[in-house]
Formats: structure tokens, sequence, C-alpha cells
């Protein structure tokens, strides 16, 4: 069983809509939780970082954690064109250290 | 922000031959980089991690002899394929904990590298 389980997608949603992402994990001793996007032949950036369960909000992006489920998600509100990319979670149980990263879900954003 | 300059972004190399790939923290002290692989649709697999003047840590089943990394400096960490391969064809990526004064920027990537042994 992978550490981390991420529905590769694609996903295609049109301009506007509210979009999804999610992951699932097993082992319970991961506390930090982070969702990167990766465009295509590029390295990852950083969207969320957060701590142990609970939300974070920043501007379209909405990242939650459901420790008790082991489930995360990464909610994007008016989804724009410029969000098509590869997102994908990782986490790890410490601070920064080792990551490990679900296999990304591969997002379409038409216009 | 903090950033990780990573090069060649693309390389095509005969089997048999060596690749270096470089990866430089511009506007801080990287005292940690990991390097990564990435097969196509799938996840990020950490190769090893490399602190500056010491030897790197490799995964389990990821080998040292064939897969160099040297941290000489605190804003310089390479890896060097050597012997390549067409299975070692793939997408490079490293990594760094960045921290600049107070400003924690967390886990800065590189742009990636693509390597393609024919």
């Amino acid at each position: 069983q992978k550490e981390v389980e991420q529905d590769p997608g694609p996903l295609s949603v049109p301009e506007g809509a509210i979009v999804s992402l999610n992951c699932t994990y097993s082992n319970s001793a991961f506390q930090y939780f982070m969702w990167y996007r990766q465009y295509s032949r590029k390295g990852p950036e950083l969207l969320m970082y957060t701590y142990s369960s609970g939300n974070k909000e920043d501007g379209r992006f909405t990242a939650q954690v459901d420790k008790s489920s082991k489930y995360i998600s990464l909610f994007i509100r008016d989804s724009q064109p410029s969000d098509s990319a590869t997102y994908l979670c990782a986490m790890s149980i410490y601070n920064f250290n080792k990551f490990y990263f679900g296999s990304g879900t591969k997002l379409n954003v038409k216009p | 922000g903090a950033v990780v300059s990573q090069h060649p972004s693309w390389v095509i190399c005969k089997s048999g031959t060596s690749v270096k790939i470089e990866c430089r923290s511009l506007d801080f002290q990287a005292t940690t980089m990991f390097w990564y692989r990435q097969f196509p649709k799938q996840s990020l697999m950490l190769m090893a991690t490399s602190n500056e003047g010491s030897k790197a840590t490799y995964e389990q089943g990821v080998e040292k002899d064939k897969f160099l990394i040297n941290h000489a400096s605190l804003t310089l960490s390479t890896l060097t394929v050597t012997s390549a391969h067409p299975e070692d064809s793939s997408f490079y990526i490293c990594s760094a904990r960045a921290r600049v004064g107070r400003e924690n920027y967390g886990y800065t990537f590189g742009s990636g590298t693509r390597l393609t042994v024919v």
C-alpha cells in the first residue's frame, strides 16, 4: 500500500467551477500537509501548507485536513484556465523533513 | 522569495556517458538539498538527501555509485548520473529547505532537468 494515494485524473472542469482535489494517506504520524502545483516540465511550487487538522484559506484556495479520516483536500474557487496544472499533495511527519508525495492530479480548466 | 536554480533544464546523452545536474540556491543558504526523480504520471520519489560538507543519505534502492551527489558549498549541490542507461531517463528535481533570516520559505524546488539517454 502506498503511503499517499491520489487520484491521477485527469479532471476537466469549466472555467469558474469549484474544484475539489483529494488525497488519502495511511500513516497516522503525518502532521504536516502541503499542496503543490506543477506545470508541465517545471518543478513544483508550494500552494498551501497546513499543520495538523483544520482548514486554511488563501485567496481562491482552501486546504482541509481531516486527520481522523486520514484525508486532505484542496478546494479551488472560481477556477481559471491558468489553474490548469498537476496538483501534488505531500505530507511529512516532521516539519519540512522527508516528504511523501501523492502521484498528482492533472487538472484542466476549460475557458 | 527563495529561488533554486537548476540546470540544465533538459539534456540528451548517449548510453554509457555521465551527466551532471546542478542546483544552486540563489538568495539563501541551503544546508540541506533533496534530490527527486519523477516518472511520467507518477509522484516524486526521493532519491537522496545531501547535507553541506557531508556524505549524502540515499533512499533504499538508489545506487549511490550511480547517482553521485556532491554538496560542497551552502549554495551548490550536484547530481551526477554515471554511466547513464536508457532506464535512467527521467525528470530529476532538486529541492532545498529555504530559510532567509526569520523568513521560512519552506521547501523550494528547482525547475527540474529532463534527462533522455539514447
